[in-house]
């Protein structure tokens, strides 16, 4: 079974503190993303990556950045957390097995991060 | 945009069926879905594809009809396990776009 892991389950930061948020998904998939969820908005994409070191925005990407320097590995950061950046965030990983289309993604567990 | 899905919230007795939709004011390339248990990852049930696809998960099947840009997901003789929250989701190439969700609490 394809494994996303996320570091932390719940997070706790401080206004104006630089955050990041880990994912490691270990099947090889070249696609990683990462999602926001909140009550009656869904899941909202911020960034999403297609390969290392390529990243493109998503829906949501303002106060937010990503890294990928390995193709496990796919990391978001808030550059100064606010605290209506308090949410559930979600990882997910999938394969490029057609151009065209988006193959299933597989989730992590989330990370609840609390900013105070 | 993201797709709209109706019922937000539908109440079930073991037994019974159900039907969420999900509509897209943009074309459909294609529709995914996806359940999340409470306090859990949402997990991927099915895609379909532009062709009016219909394909299967357990006793949970869904329609794609690309001409009127809507998926449906139909849930039969429902079990407790059903209980969780339901996403659709539609993309074009590599990204999805979820829907708000449908809340299903399935009941003895």
């Amino acid at each position: 079974d394809v494994k996303v892991t996320q570091s932390s389950r719940y997070l706790v930061k401080r206004t104006g503190e630089k955050v990041f948020l880990e994912c490691v998904q270990d099947m090889d998939h070249e696609n990683m993303f990462w999602y926001r969820q909140d009550p009656g908005l869904g899941l909202r994409l911020i960034y999403f990556s297609y390969d290392v070191k390529m990243k493109e925005k998503g829906d949501i990407p303002e106060g937010y950045s990503v890294s990928r320097e390995k193709k496990e590995r796919f990391s978001l950061i808030l550059e100064s957390a606010s605290t209506n950046q308090t949410s559930m965030y979600l990882c997910a990983s999938s394969l490029l097995r057609w151009a065209w289309r988006a193959d299933g993604y597989t989730f992590g567990s989330g990370t609840r991060l609390t900013v105070v | 945009q993201q797709p709209v899905q109706s019922p937000q919230a539908v109440i079930l007795r073991e037994g019974e069926d159900a039907v969420i939709n999900c509509s897209s004011s943009k074309a459909l390339y294609s529709v995914h879905w996806y359940r999340q248990k409470h306090g859990e990852a949402p997990v991927f049930l099915m895609i379909l594809l532009k062709g009016g696809e219909q394909k299967g998960h357990e006793k949970i099947s869904a329609s794609f009809n690309e001409k009127k840009q809507q998926s449906s997901l139909y849930l039969t003789a429902s079990q407790l396990s059903y209980s969780g929250t339901y996403f659709c989701g539609t993309a074009p190439y590599q990204k999805v776009t979820f829907g708000t969700g449908t809340k299903l609490q399935v009941i003895p």
